[in-house]
């Protein structure tokens, strides 16, 4: 079973519009770590922001939030104010402690375009 | 700050040749993989290692070996290169398996 899913294969975005990335995944395992990477047209894998399973607030960094729903196993990814530059490939990955060494598994992706 | 570099950026194979990946980071990190990934599509994780002389497999495995022979250090062979294996290819990095990731740039790996 896949573990973590990514069921948007593809976004559009207003510029300065807020978007949200979605991201649900699967463990057994209480400990876990869940990130956003950003893969623009250049390739590198850029980090975004992390959350960890026993984190009661969700992540924030900049402009970025994850909108994190335990019950739910979501992590979903919020961009606010889009720009030009956030037009990107989007990953959502998780690690998980205890039983797989740390091992990262990645979503498929969702590419996000932003619109002048 | 070089942080994860791999070598080479491009390569070019045909069939049946062999060759290995670099990944080098000097972030004094334990925990190094190599991921490929295919045209839209995700990473997969081909091997892993969790300390200098360890090794293991992950979800890709079969084609590839792999040596950590010093800590800084994650190499990964292709003894028979397949058309299959036209990939990008990233090494990551991290300190603890808690933590995020350190991406190398990535190889185009093309095997003709």
């Amino acid at each position: 079973a896949q573990k973590i899913t990514q069921t948007q294969p593809g976004m559009f975005v207003q510029e300065k519009e807020a978007v949200t990335l979605d991201c649900t995944y699967d463990t057994s395992d209480q400990s876990y770590g869940l990130f956003w990477y950003k893969q623009p047209s250049s390739g590198e894998m850029i980090f975004l922001i992390y959350q960890g399973s026993y984190d009661e607030q969700n992540a924030t960094e900049g402009r970025y939030s994850l909108n994190f729903q335990k019950a739910r196993k979501s992590a979903n990814l919020v961009i606010s104010a889009s720009q030009l530059g956030d037009s990107a490939m989007y990953f959502c990955a998780m690690r998980e402690v205890n039983t797989n060494a740390g091992k990262s598994t990645f979503g498929d992706g969702t590419t996000l375009t932003v619109k002048p | 700050n070089a942080g994860v570099t791999q070598t080479p950026k491009f390569r070019v194979l045909k069939t049946g040749q062999s060759m290995t990946l670099l990944c080098a980071q000097d972030m004094n990190h334990e925990y190094m993989y190599w991921y490929r990934q295919d045209p839209g599509m995700g990473l997969r994780l081909i091997h892993y290692s969790v300390g200098e002389g360890t090794t293991a497999k992950g979800e890709v495995p079969d084609g590839y070996n792999v040596s950590r022979l010093k800590k800084q250090n994650f190499l990964l062979g292709l003894e028979s290169a397949a058309p299959s294996q036209t990939s990008v290819y990233f090494c990551a990095s991290s300190f603890r398996d808690s933590e995020k990731l350190f991406f190398g740039s990535g190889t185009q790996l093309s095997v003709l």
